[in-house]
């Protein structure tokens, strides 16, 4: 049984640029959300999606956004990058509805320069 | 606001000691808490899920436990060893939703 999928692994891009990150969850999850880990804060919550639906936001800034596809494959965008916005990105994936175990992928690390 | 707290920080333990990583949450409102250990650099492999009525979860040598009235989890590592080496994450779920509020985690370390 395939595991979370987020691609690319690792990104470099420029202040300014935006960047898109992809996540692919375990066939028959519904249920995606992305969170930001850095060393100052931690773990912090983005997005919850449910069968297309964004159920939940964390407190991001509106250059954070995403998207969850027919297929519950999501996707994540942050536009104007900025220094601060170099994470490691995790994308969970769980039947949903609540009270069901969260597998994570293996991140997307993204470097702003 | 639910907050999610972790003791200690960081633990230095010889091969073959029992320890115990705390986890403690503000708000006992939550649907299950899952414990998680992440490698440097890597995601996060989920260890144990307890749901909020249950009291505790075992998988192999971990123990985690769960007391939702005084707001407490421990996760109970038996006869450590070099490999278990890892930060070790408590994440709360929030009622009605599948969002996972995390603690700071634990860095242990684990030398033969």
């Amino acid at each position: 049984k395939a595991g979370v999928t987020q691609t690319p692994r690792y990104l470099i891009k420029t202040r300014g640029q935006q960047v898109t990150l992809s996540c692919s969850p375990i066939s028959g999850h519904r249920s995606v959300s992305w969170y930001q880990q850095t060393p100052g804060q931690g773990l912090q919550f983005l997005f919850e999606y449910f069968s297309e639906t964004q159920r939940n936001k964390g407190n991001f800034p509106g250059r954070f956004s995403g998207r969850q596809f027919s297929n519950s494959r999501s996707e994540m965008n942050v536009s104007t990058l900025e220094l601060g916005d170099s994470a490691l990105y995790l994308c969970a994936s769980s039947l949903g509805g609540g009270r069901t175990e969260a597998f994570f992928g293996q991140g997307t690390r993204l470097t702003v320069v | 606001k639910q907050e999610v707290t972790q003791i200690p920080a960081a633990l230095s333990v010889p091969e073959g000691e029992n320890l115990v990583l705390n986890c403690s949450f503000t708000d006992s409102a939550i649907y299950n808490l899952q414990w998680f250990r992440q490698d440097p650099g890597k995601g996060l492999t989920s260890l144990l899920l307890i749901q909020s009525s249950q009291r505790e979860q075992t998988s192999g040598r971990l123990n985690a436990s769960l007391d939702k009235s005084s707001g407490r989890s421990t996760l109970y590592i038996a006869a450590s060893q070099p490999g278990d080496s890892a930060t070790y994450l408590c994440a709360v779920q929030i009622a009605n939703t599948d969002k996972l509020i995390f603690g700071t985690g634990t860095r242990l370390q684990v030398f033969p």
